[in-house]
């Protein structure tokens, strides 16, 4: 099993609509998750971190369920902006400094 | 504050020649990495650095050397380029030397081996 699986899309949406990604990872002792988007041929940029809790930030919400090992990220009323791919990312500990583990990502296309 | 820079943008080699690909940054970052990023692929760790005189291997480490004599620069070299190395390469730092804080990307070099 992969350590971090997303569903690679793409995921085709009008504007306004809602649209889910979900991401599992197989390393129970993964400590830390983040949201990270990526704009084409461009570099990855840090779009949120996720916490147990659950967490928001303006039209963007992350859930982490670390029973079920899996990681979401809501989008509401989707933006042509939105459109890009988002990177999960876990970080395990592990050495001196352990390390990031990037999922696939999932390319997602807002249409007007 | 430029942040994370690399060059050159883009890249042609042919099979056996060498080169190195440039990454600075100017945040006074402990922490640089390199990673390339292949279709279908997520990205991958080449080598790592947490701080000068300091460098380690990541997941792909083969073909690839890194040395670290400044805080800001964190050269990639390709030693003997085969066409596996074709790929879009992005240097990252961040700070405090922790790998789990916040990334910050350079732009890419994306290299054609031929």
């Amino acid at each position: 099993r992969k350590e971090v699986e997303q569903d690679p899309g793409p995921f085709n949406v009008p504007e306004g609509a809602t649209v889910a990604f979900n991401c599992t990872y197989s390393n129970s002792a993964s400590q830390s998750f983040f949201w990270y988007r990526q704009d084409c041929r461009k570099e990855p940029k840090l779009l949120m971190s996720v916490y147990s809790s659950g967490n928001e930030d303006g039209r963007f919400t992350a859930q982490l369920n670390r029973a079920s090992q899996y990681i979401s990220l809501l989008i509401r009323d989707s933006k042509l902006s939105d459109s890009a791919t988002y990177l999960c990312v876990l970080w395990n500990y592990g050495g001196s400094q352990g390390n990031l583990i990037f999922g696939k990502g999932t390319k997602l296309s807002v249409k007007p | 504050n430029a942040g994370v820079t690399q060059t050159p943008k883009f890249q042609v080699l042919k099979t056996g020649q060498s080169m190195t690909l440039q990454c600075a940054q100017d945040m006074n970052h402990e922490y640089m990495s390199w990673y390339r990023q292949d279709p279908g692929m997520g990205l991958r760790l080449i080598h790592y650095s947490v701080g000068a005189g300091i460098t380690d291997q990541g997941e792909v480490p083969n073909g690839y050397n890194v040395s670290r004599s400044t805080t800001e620069d964190f050269p990639l070299r390709l030693l003997s380029a085969a066409p596996s190395q074709t790929s879009v390469y992005f240097c990252a730092s961040s700070s405090p030397a922790g790998v789990k804080e916040t990334q910050y990307f350079g732009p890419g070099t994306r290299l054609l081996v031929l």
